[in-house]
């Protein structure tokens, strides 16, 4: 079974500044993949990053990137520069196995606002 | 490009009735998985289905089902409803790729609302 903890139930950052969000996961699987995603107040999810257990580079998509500590089980979430449209919540996922395609196992999610 | 459409955006049912909602992937996406979001559970996997038919299941009562059309439409029924089904329910899109590959990202539609009174 996987299990993925996002111990920070809010966070507040200001406008232009950087801030991560704590992602940790379980999982005796050796293959896995790790998203996150960002929920506005509409509801729907929206992809941001993707990091796969085998890649040994972090992964990194314009103003996010993807603090991936393998040996510790975490996979944080770096917002360079917040703007105000991140504020949102975000949510830490993962797929783990070969034949999991559409199951993904997600956190608790994070509420993150961008104060000006 | 399309995104992935939900239908309806919200409804409204009482307890004992059932709901059907519907899902229209990604042109050339063939895979559509379902998850229930509460306050209070999160995030839960119902499904998912690939060519018309269930590849992997939840840990829903069999209240809850599902089914996919060859055009990869998907709907999702949830049959004598209770208080406790008020949800938004996310339905997912992917082209069904090497699973564990970035190329195979879940594409989110903006989710059904339903409440049930």
């Amino acid at each position: 079974a996987q299990k993925i903890t996002q111990t920070q139930p809010g966070m507040f950052v200001q406008e232009k500044e950087a801030v991560t969000l704590d992602c940790t996961y379980d999982t005796s699987d050796q293959s896995y993949g790790l998203f996150w995603y960002k929920q506005p107040s509409s509801g729907e999810m929206i992809f941001l990053i993707y990091q796969g257990s085998y890649d040994e580079q972090n992964a990194t998509e314009g103003r996010y990137s993807l603090n991936f500590q393998k040996a510790r089980k975490s996979a944080n979430l770096v917002i360079s520069a917040s703007q105000l449209g991140d504020s949102a919540m975000y949510f830490c996922a993962m797929r783990a196995g070969g034949t999991s395609y559409g199951k993904l196992t997600f956190g608790q999610g994070t509420i993150l606002t961008v104060h000006p | 490009k399309a995104g992935v459409t939900q239908t309806p955006r919200y409804l409204i049912k009482t307890r004992g009735q059932q709901v059907t909602l519907s899902c229209s992937p990604i042109s050339g996406h063939r895979s559509v998985s379902w998850y229930q979001q509460t306050p209070g559970q999160g995030l839960q996997f119902l499904f998912e289905y690939f060519s018309e038919t269930q590849r992997n299941k939840g840990n829903f009562p069999g209240r809850f089902s599902g089914r996919q059309f060859s055009n990869s439409r998907s709907e999702m029924n949830v049959s004598t409803l209770e208080l406790g089904d008020s949800a938004l329910y996310l339905c997912a899109s992917s082209p069904r790729g090497p699973a564990l590959s970035g190329a195979n990202v879940l594409t989110f539609g903006a989710g059904s609302r339903l409440t049930v009174l």
